[in-house]
């Protein structure tokens, strides 16, 4: 059964600061996403990675995957404000096509 | 392009009852998954839908069935509704399952 952890699951910030979330997963997956959410609002795309190596960065958001370590990291450069949300990985493993197994969710604050 | 839209946006049902959420997907997208979103659980995989046909099923009991029509629209039905039943259930679509997922604003069900 795929697992997928996440951590840290809550993450308090400083404006300007960096950080990275971690995603692990159990068991070999060819597609890896990070996904945004604000409060009482759906899931947004926010990075999709399908091979060993593949970095994304979109604004102040840089996603990396290893499929190696089965790891999966988020980076958060120079935090503002806009950026506090829950963020969360997802995996799909196979041929599990539109079946995604989550991470927990970080919780992330940028505060001044 | 339109988004994928689900209805109703808010539902407040009993015990016992049953229920039956909408899903139409982004036009062209002929694969539609379902998750239930909860503090506790988190995100979890209900079901996907492909041409009108299911391929992937999660790990929820029998109360809860879907379907597809062949304009890829999907409904889910949750019968003899418990309290746990009460969640976020969202839908997401995509081209074929196997890119990127693309998510609803959710069905707030609350199960009194």
């Amino acid at each position: 059964e795929l697992k997928v952890e996440q951590n840290p699951l809550f993450l308090s910030m400083q404006e300007g600061k960096n950080y990275t979330i971690y995603c692990n997963y159990s068991t070999t997956s060819d597609r890896l996403y990070w996904y945004r959410q604000d409060p009482g609002k759906s899931l947004e795309s926010l990075f999709v990675l399908l091979s060993n190596g593949a970095v994304k960065q979109e604004g102040r958001l840089m996603a990396s995957l290893d499929t190696k370590a089965r790891l999966s990291t988020l980076h958060i450069t120079a935090a503002v404000h806009d950026l506090s949300a829950t963020y969360f990985c997802a995996v799909a493993g196979g041929t599990s096509y539109g079946k995604l197994t989550f991470g927990q969710g970080t919780i992330l604050t940028v505060h001044p | 392009k339109a988004g994928v839209t689900q209805t109703p946006r808010y539902l407040i049902k009993t015990r016992g009852q049953q229920v039956t959420l909408s899903c139409s997907p982004i036009s062209g997208h002929r694969s539609v998954s379902w998750y239930q979103q909860t503090p506790g659980q988190g995100l979890q995989f209900l079901f996907e839908y492909f041409s009108e046909t299911q391929r992937n099923k999660g790990n929820f009991p029998g109360r809860f069935s879907g379907r597809q029509f062949s304009n890829s629209r999907s409904e889910m039905n949750v019968s003899t509704l418990e309290l746990g039943d009460s969640a976020l259930y969202l839908c997401a679509s995509s081209i074929s399952g196997h890119e990127k997922l693309f998510f609803g604003s959710g069905t707030q069900l609350s199960v009194l």
